[in-house]
């Protein structure tokens, strides 16, 4: 039972250079989200999706660019990558109906220099 | 908008000694609220959620929490704490419909002395 899986798990890149980030679930959950951590802010959303082809913005989109054209896959881009995007990235999914539970990749921690 | 707060970033105790993390929100109906825990270089895995019912809610690990309406707080406690439950735990709210979005407070990180 594989999960979620991201990758890269660690990725070290240099300003104003294109980044993407994979998250990968064989669960066939509906929806799926992406959140960065950073110190004092604790988990904030990206974008989210609620199915193939449905995404939208969450609280810090700007700067990332999402797409979701199978179920199991949900790819983040940094289009031009900054300092301030220095960051862990987790990538989560969940099966819909509300069990509320997120279910959470391992992380893919971002350092652009 | 739905927040949520943590007013406590880094909590020490010993081995043994009992715990107790803080956690205020601030939604406007009923709110979901779970609490999470995440170990070092790991994601972050749920120890339990209130969604309606006894306010008293029990979840893994030995841990439960206790909804306060009045108090806008869904705090978590252990009776005694154990080596293994140094890591940083996350309260966040959830709503009704809309895409199961969960809203996440800065976190606690706790470090167990032994």
């Amino acid at each position: 039972d594989a999960g979620i899986t991201q990758s890269p798990r660690y990725k070290i890149t240099e300003t104003g250079r294109q980044v993407t980030l994979m998250c990968h679930q064989t669960w066939s959950h509906s929806y799926m989200f992406w959140y960065r951590q950073d110190l004092g802010h604790g988990l904030r959303l990206i974008y989210y999706s609620a199915a193939a082809d449905i995404t939208d913005k969450g609280e810090v989109p700007d700067g990332y660019v999402v797409s979701r054209s199978k179920t199991e896959n949900f790819p983040l881009t940094l289009e031009s990558a900054t300092r301030s995007q220095t960051s862990v990235y987790f990538c989560a999914s969940n099966p819909g109906g509300f069990t509320g539970e997120l279910f959470f990749g391992e992380g893919s921690r971002l350092t652009v220099l | 908008a739905q927040s949520v707060t943590q007013p406590d970033i880094h909590i020490t105790v010993s081995e043994g000694a009992s715990l107790e993390l803080r956690c205020n929100y601030s939604y406007g109906a009923t709110p979901y609220l779970f609490w999470y825990v995440q170990s070092p270089g790991q994601g972050l895995q749920l120890l339990l959620k209130y969604f309606s019912g006894d306010t008293l809610v029990q979840g893994i690990k030995g841990f439960e929490a206790e909804f306060k309406r009045s108090q806008s707080s869904f705090n978590l406690r252990k009776p005694s704490v154990h080596w293994s439950d140094a890591a940083e735990y996350f309260c966040a709210v959830g709503s009704w419909g809309g895409y199961n979005k969960l809203i996440f407070g800065a976190g606690t990180r706790l470090a167990v002395h032994p």
